[in-house]
């Protein structure tokens, strides 16, 4: 399967814990988003990549959320002193050169939060 | 980005054609219609995009108006296994924003 691969499927954390996840896009997708779920809503953007750079991040993203995609390949979302706000799914996406709006996501992680 | 108003739930019989409507009343003209869906506990998927012309491929046909206020997605046969939410969003093409605005999105269920 070369689809849009995403880990830990769940995580189970205590609050003021630090936790990353990591998403490996599409092989050759040079575009990566992150996107946060919670219950009964859709999607809401956090951060998108092209290659390397971060260029685009929410206000969603505090000074808590970090998030790294080095050489341009797979990427990882790191939560510091995670809140029980945080407790959401994230969803990874990638997308081709050109085609930003038909993005590719993977299947999230949800990260509860006690 | 225009907004959306989708119904919040819809039902369909296995094998009819599903018709979920929406609109979006202050769409520009140089913004796409895209639909996407989520089958629970999975990621969204793109299914279809249309600008004016109604468009068509394997997994639906998007019917839009011709004042492009409002705009149909069509399942033709649909099964259980199109049970999902499915999402209609409005944004512009090209530049460097391809950030996704989902709003909830209609809850199609599809039953046997």
């Amino acid at each position: 399967d070369t689809g849009v691969s995403q880990n830990p499927r769940h995580k189970i954390t205590k609050r003021g814990q630090n936790v990353t996840f990591r998403c490996d896009p599409i092989s050759e997708h040079n575009r990566l988003y992150w996107y946060r779920q919670t219950l009964g809503q859709g999607p809401e953007f956090l951060t998108y990549f092209q290659n390397e750079a971060q260029l685009e991040k929410s206000r969603l993203l505090s000074d808590r959320f970090s998030a790294e995609r080095p050489k341009g390949s797979f990427s990882t979302l790191e939560i510091q002193r995670t809140e029980q706000g945080d407790s959401a799914m994230y969803l990874c996406a990638s997308s081709l050169p050109g085609q930003g709006f038909e993005q590719y996501f993977g299947p999230g992680t949800r990260l509860t939060v006690t | 980005d225009a907004k959306t108003t989708q119904p919040t739930s819809m039902d369909c019989a296995e094998g009819r054609a599903a018709n979920l409507p929406c609109n979006h009343s202050t769409i520009s003209g140089n913004e796409y219609v895209y639909w996407y869906r989520q089958i629970h506990s999975q990621g969204p998927q793109y299914i279809i995009h249309g600008l004016k012309n109604n468009e068509t491929n394997e997994m639906a046909s998007l019917i839009i108006t011709e004042d492009r206020k409002s705009s149909t997605l069509i399942l033709p046969h649909a099964t259980l296994r199109d049970t999902a939410v499915y999402y209609c969003i409005v944004h512009i093409s090209g530049g460097s924003n391809y950030k996704l605005t989902f709003g909830k999105g209609t809850l199609l269920t599809v039953n046997p």
